[in-house]
């Protein structure tokens, strides 16, 4: 089975500051991590992925994210956040092995981020 | 179309009536996905469609809720007899499909059908 957790429901950063936004997973074989955004009454925005290679992951308005495998986490990270940035941010994997030939995402349960003035 | 597209964006019915929500995703997506997402729930997989067949669909909740994909593109999701608990915003994705790889393939949300059953 597959699982993340986003340990902290809120994120409150002035702006400026660095955020991070944490996540970890558990799967069977090998992670394929995802995170996406959404904004009040919106759908999901695709924010970037870790599928291969480069541990340190570089995806949409600025954000990256670094797979750490023993650590099993995945934690998004942007240098000097913006008051835009405020959203709701959630996490995602799937294991690479499908044997049920099923290629759903697992989601985390979200975390708020808050980008105080 | 550029992107996926669900409808309607918003729906309000009465308990016991049946609604459908269709999802046309985006062209060349083999693979489409339903979610739901209700309050202080986080994401909640249903069913997943490769091409016309649906290899899994173990987030069904229960019986009254049924989906279909036509022709490889738009799918229907329908809930029969509402109940309050139904209501939420329910989520359609799609993504590529390629052998082997497809488990990376991004996948790329619409904008959500709301559901309030009153």
């Amino acid at each position: 089975a597959q699982s993340v957790a986003q340990p902290e429901d809120q994120v409150n950063v002035a702006e400026g500051n660095p955020l991070t936004v944490k996540c970890t997973y558990s799967v069977s074989g090998n992670p394929y991590l995802f995170w996406y955004v959404q904004y009040p009454n919106r759908g999901l925005q695709f924010l970037l992925k870790y599928i291969t290679g480069d541990n340190l992951v570089k995806g949409s308005y600025g954000f990256e994210a670094e797979f750490n495998k023993s650590q099993t986490s995945f934690h998004l990270k942007k240098p000097s956040a913006l008051v835009s940035d405020s959203a709701l941010y959630f996490c995602a994997v799937r294991d690479s092995y499908s044997g049920a030939g099923s290629y759903q995402l697992t989601f985390g349960k979200g975390t708020k981020l808050s980008v105080i003035p | 179309g550029a992107g996926v597209s669900q409808s309607p964006s918003n729906k309000v019915t009465e308990k016991g009536k049946d609604v459908e929500l269709r999802c046309d995703p985006i062209s060349g997506h083999t693979a489409l996905y339903w979610y739901r997402q209700s309050l202080g729930q986080g994401l909640e997989f249903l069913i997943y469609f490769q091409g016309n067949s649906a290899p899994d669909k173990s987030g069904l909740p229960s019986d009254r809720f049924s989906a279909e994909r036509t022709g490889g593109s738009v799918s229907t999701l329908t809930i029969q007899r509402t109940q309050q608990e139904d209501s939420a915003v329910y989520l359609c994705a799609s993504s590529r499909w390629s052998q082997g790889a497809e488990s990376g393939n991004t996948i790329y949300f619409g904008e959500g059908s709301w559901l309030t059953v009153v």
